[in-house]
């Protein structure tokens, strides 16, 4: 089966445009995550989705960056006023279970990679 | 805030050798994962526990949830298994995964 899709899978952007970043989990999964990961460092945790609803927003860095999943679906990851600290790779993940659930695996996107100049 | 530590960060070994990767976290967890990354890839999950021991093929983790300390070890090394492995315990107070920096593994032929 298909697995998690991002798109586009590598942006340009310049300064101060504003960017939307697409993510199609695996069908059937309820939660939804998004990670931000900058060059030679590990992911971190951005927001997270059970469903429609964005439970978990705290690691958006700024509130540039804001996050939707209208029908419990796909989701966009929105930038505006890009700035060049924002440079880093964009990384979706879902799960078929509901956070808090004891134990649950995360599928992988490929990734966006962002690059603002 | 759950503090993740890995090491090593780099590690180059030779086809065939035996490879342990440890990692070491500060707050109670429901669960790890073991991640793989390839350079300018996406993430695939190699394992998710949350005791005792689990076997993949050449991959073997394990976790002792007392001591907060997992370790990911791969048999008969090989070339392919180049990449960077990231540790990632999930539960503790956050959502999502909390991860570590990786390490980068090289073997070489």
């Amino acid at each position: 089966g298909a697995g998690v899709s991002q798109s586009p899978r590598y942006k340009v952007a310049k300064r101060g445009q504003d960017v939307a970043l697409r993510c199609d989990p695996i069908s059937g999964h309820v939660s939804l995550f998004w990670y931000q990961q900058a060059l030679g460092q590990g992911p971190e945790f951005l927001t997270y989705f059970q469903n429609e609803a964005q439970l978990d927003k705290s690691g958006l860095p700024s509130d540039r960056f804001f996050a939707e999943r209208p029908e419990g679906s796909v989701s966009t990851l929105k930038i505006q006023r890009t700035q060049q600290e924002d440079s880093a790779v964009y990384l979706c993940a879902s799960s078929l279970r509901p956070q808090g659930a004891k134990t649950y695996e995360q599928y992988f996107g490929p990734g966006t990679r962002l690059t603002v100049t | 805030k759950n503090e993740v530590e890995q090491s090593p960060q780099n590690l180059t070994a030779q086809e065939g050798e035996f490879i342990t990767i440890n990692c070491s976290y500060s707050v109670g967890i429901s669960a790890l994962h073991w991640l793989q990354q390839h350079p300018g890839g996406g993430i695939v999950s190699l394992f998710m526990l949350s005791s005792g021991k689990k076997k993949h093929g050449r991959l073997i983790a394990t976790i002792n949830i007392q001591e907060k300390h997992s370790s990911l070890h791969i048999t008969a090394s090989h070339p392919r298994d180049s990449a960077v492995y990231i540790c990632a315990p999930s539960g503790g107070g956050a959502d999502g995964l909390t991860f570590g920096k990786g390490t980068h593994l090289i073997i070489q032929p």
